[in-house]
């Protein structure tokens, strides 16, 4: 079945640093993707997508490349601030349905 | 103007009772989900509906029942709660034919002691 694998957290981060999470992905046929942001005591929130191989989806500093070649679409922002700690899931979207990695908790600090 | 809400947030309940989470979407979304999301943040689909109809039924105790009296609301009957149960429910929501992306409600979190 399809799945979604995330570099484990929890990541923390001084602000101005640059964040990358991993994330791989094992599906059948050629699912999009998404990465969404949890904020504590929240909903999940969409923060980027994409729907086919070498889309770039980017949002609010955010970006992440759909890699087929090695099944990857890891989220990569260049300079963090205090107000992006959170809980960030990668997902994919196969079959009309979505499958969500584990979720990596980022804390950045001032 | 919430988009997705759900009532109750906190619901605090005893082993063997029957509880209801109401879900409700001002979006025009014709698809409703709702997901749980255990103490380790891993989030699960449950249900989903579009228009009325359950289009995805995981692999989920028959203690839960699903209910779309409209396209707009999504309710989640539990009956004789276990420990396990325990979690914070999402309810979702998302536009025909744009599954991925979806919009989450604020969550209810259920204890069950």
């Amino acid at each position: 079945g399809d799945s979604v694998t995330q570099m484990e957290g929890p990541v923390t981060l001084s602000e101005e640093a640059f964040l990358t999470i991993n994330c791989t992905y094992t599906a059948t046929g050629y699912p999009s993707l998404f990465w969404y942001v949890q904020y504590p005591g929240e909903g999940l929130q969409l923060l980027l997508k994409a729907t086919k191989a070498d889309d770039k989806g980017s949002n609010k500093g955010f970006e992440a490349t759909y890699r087929k070649e090695t099944t990857s679409f890891h989220l990569e922002k260049g300079s963090v601030q205090v107000s992006d700690s959170a809980v960030y899931f990668c997902a994919l979207l196969n079959d009309y349905k979505l499958s969500f990695g584990a979720g990596t908790t980022v804390t950045v600090r001032a | 103007d919430t988009a997705v809400s759900q009532t109750p947030k906190y619901l605090v309940t005893q082993m063997g009772n029957d509880k209801s989470i109401k879900c409700e979407q001002n979006l025009g979304h014709d698809t409703m989900y709702w997901y749980k999301q255990d103490s380790k943040k891993f989030l699960k689909i449950m249900f989903s509906y579009n228009n009325k109809e359950l289009i995805i039924n995981e692999t989920v105790p028959n203690r839960f029942s699903p209910k779309s009296p409209d396209k707009a609301h999504l309710n989640l009957h539990i009956n004789s709660l276990e420990l396990g149960d325990s979690a914070v429910y999402f309810c979702a929501s998302s536009p025909l034919g744009i599954q991925g992306e979806q919009y989450f409600g604020p969550g209810t979190r259920l204890t069950v002691t």
